[in-house]
C-alpha cells in the first residue's frame, strides 16, 4: 500500500530564504506526482505537476524535483515571500487514477 | 473556466440527518474524484468515476454513504444518516483522463459540521 510522508511537518522561515520542503513514498511504481498549495479554509491548488518519466518542473520561483527509484520529491521555493505562507501538500498518482497525499507542511514566511 | 463547483460551501446538520454534497466538475473533464479531509487523517479518497461509472469506491467508510454521478456534468455524494465523526471537509476533483497528465483540479470544498 502506497504511503506518502511530508517531512518536516511545519516550517517557519524569515522572508527572502531559499527553503525545501521534502514528500517521499513507499512504492515506486507511480504515474506522477502532484504538489498543491492550501491556503486554511481554502481549496487545494495545483502548483506543479511531474510525470514519471520526467526528472524535475519549475514554474515561477518554484522547482519540484522527482527520484522515482530512491522514493522522493523536493519542493524548492526560491526568494520566500509572506504570500507563500500556507500548506503545501504532496500527492502520487498510481495506475488506478486516485492520488494519495501526505499530511502536508506548514510553512509560514515571516516579514 | 469556473473551474470545480461544489455545493453547499458549509452544512451545519443534526446527528441522523441525510446531508447531500454535490459537485460540477470542469466541462469537459471525464475523471470525478471525491475526496475527504479531516486534521487526523488527512486526505483520503472516498470514491472516483471515470465516464460518469464509478471505478473504485474501497474508500467510502460506510454503507451510510453513498455517490451518484447522472451524467457528465454533476456528481453527489449523499451521508444517510449522518454521525459527528463524519464532520469533515469534502472535496470534488476532476481530470481529463485522456490528457497526458491527468492533472487532477479542485473544487473549493465543502465544510460539513455533524452536530
Amino acid at each position: 500500500k502506497q504511503e506518502v510522508t511530508q517531512i518536516p511537518a511545519a516550517l517557519s522561515v524569515p522572508e527572502g530564504e531559499n527553503l525545501v520542503l521534502n514528500c517521499s513514498f513507499t512504492d515506486s511504481a507511480i504515474y506522477n506526482l502532484q504538489w498543491f498549495r492550501q491556503d486554511p479554509g481554502k481549496g487545494l491548488t495545483s502548483l506543479l505537476l511531474i510525470q514519471s518519466s520526467q526528472r524535475e518542473q519549475t514554474s515561477g520561483r518554484l522547482n519540484a524535483s522527482l527520484d522515482k527509484s530512491s522514493g522522493r520529491s523536493t519542493l524548492y521555493i526560491a526568494a520566500s515571500q509572506p504570500g507563500d505562507s500556507a500548506t503545501y501538500l504532496c500527492a502520487v498518482r498510481g495506475s488506478q487514477g486516485n492520488l494519495i497525499f501526505g499530511k502536508g507542511t506548514k510553512l509560514s514566511v515571516k516579514p | 473556466d469556473a473551474g470545480v463547483i461544489q455545493s453547499p460551501r458549509h452544512e451545519v446538520t443534526e446527528m441522523g440527518q441525510e446531508v447531500t454534497l454535490r459537485c460540477k466538475p470542469i466541462s469537459g473533464h471525464n475523471s470525478l474524484f471525491w475526496y475527504r479531509q479531516t486534521m487526523m487523517r488527512g486526505l483520503e479518497l472516498l470514491i472516483y468515476f471515470n465516464n460518469n461509472v464509478p471505478i473504485d469506491d474501497s474508500g467510502m467508510p460506510e454503507d451510510r454513504f453513498s455517490a451518484k454521478m447522472p451524467n457528465a456534468s454533476f456528481s453527489t455524494l449523499k451521508i444517510q444518516p449522518s454521525e459527528p465523526r463524519d464532520s469533515a471537509v469534502y472535496f470534488c476533483a476532476s481530470s481529463l483522463r485522456t490528457s497526458g497528465n491527468r492533472e487532477q483540479f479542485f473544487g473549493p470544498g465543502t465544510r460539513l459540521t455533524v452536530l
